[in-house]
């Protein structure tokens, strides 16, 4: 069966970074491209960046572009996202999620558990 | 990029009601549509993918409807397990954005 299993909560200082795992298992890991969606507390879900595993290749929102990394490393089945300069704001559960490519449907059928990421200081 | 408003924000409903939301794209985006579901503390949940389309498992008193700019999402006879907050998106193009939510209450 398909899991997507993220790592544990992080608590950071402002201006620090974050990398967020998310471990797939139970298909092709290079056939599907990985999204990351955040949710601050109480609020609803943002769209970061996909990245394709087969090729590297990353896609990023343009207002996370040139503090969010997107990588992966395929002998593993783990999908990354790093996020640089954190601010108090990006406190929030990070989500992974599949991307299922179909005729005429783009869709995430299945998703990690989140990773809560806390920014204090 | 293409924004996306639900309504309404919230609803309070009985077991056993039909239930309306609706979702609408600041520009067409064909049936790149897809609804999903969230309780709290859980990850979101796959309802309906290319707007009508409901995914395995799922069942068949959700459905969906609509194409270009306007969509909705009914559930035929709400049962307790479905309070939660119901987001749409668009796939049509990147960003891949998402509605605000609509938190579905128990009245």
């Amino acid at each position: 069966q398909v899991q997507l299993v993220q790592s544990g909560a992080e608590v950071k200082k402002p201006g620090a970074s974050v990398k967020v795992s998310c471990k797939a298992s139970g298909y092709t890991f290079t056939g599907y491209y990985m999204h990351w969606v955040r949710q601050a507390p109480g609020q609803g879900l943002e769209w970061m960046g996909w990245i394709n595993p087969n090729s590297g290749g990353t896609n990023y929102a343009q207002k996370f572009q040139g503090r969010v990394t997107m990588t992966r490393d395929t002998s593993i089945s783990t999908a990354y996202m790093e996020l640089s300069r954190l601010r108090s704001d990006d406190t929030a559960v990070y989500y992974c999620a599949r991307d299922v490519k179909q005729q005429l449907a783009l869709y995430f059928d299945y998703w990690g558990q989140g990773t809560l990421v806390t920014v204090s200081s | 990029d293409i924004q996306m408003t639900q309504s309404p924000s919230s609803l309070s409903a009985s077991v056993g009601d039909r239930v309306t939301i609706t979702c609408r794209a600041s520009q067409s985006i064909s049936s790149y549509l897809n609804w999903y579901q969230q309780k709290p503390g859980k990850a979101p949940k796959l309802l309906i993918y290319a707007a009508s389309s409901l995914q395995s498992g799922v069942p068949s008193r959700f459905s969906g409807s609509g194409s270009g700019t306007d969509f909705t999402l009914t559930i035929s006879s709400l049962q307790p397990e479905d309070f939660a907050t119901y987001y749409c998106q668009q796939s049509y193009s990147t960003p891949r954005t998402f509605g605000q939510g609509t938190r579905l209450e128990i009245k």
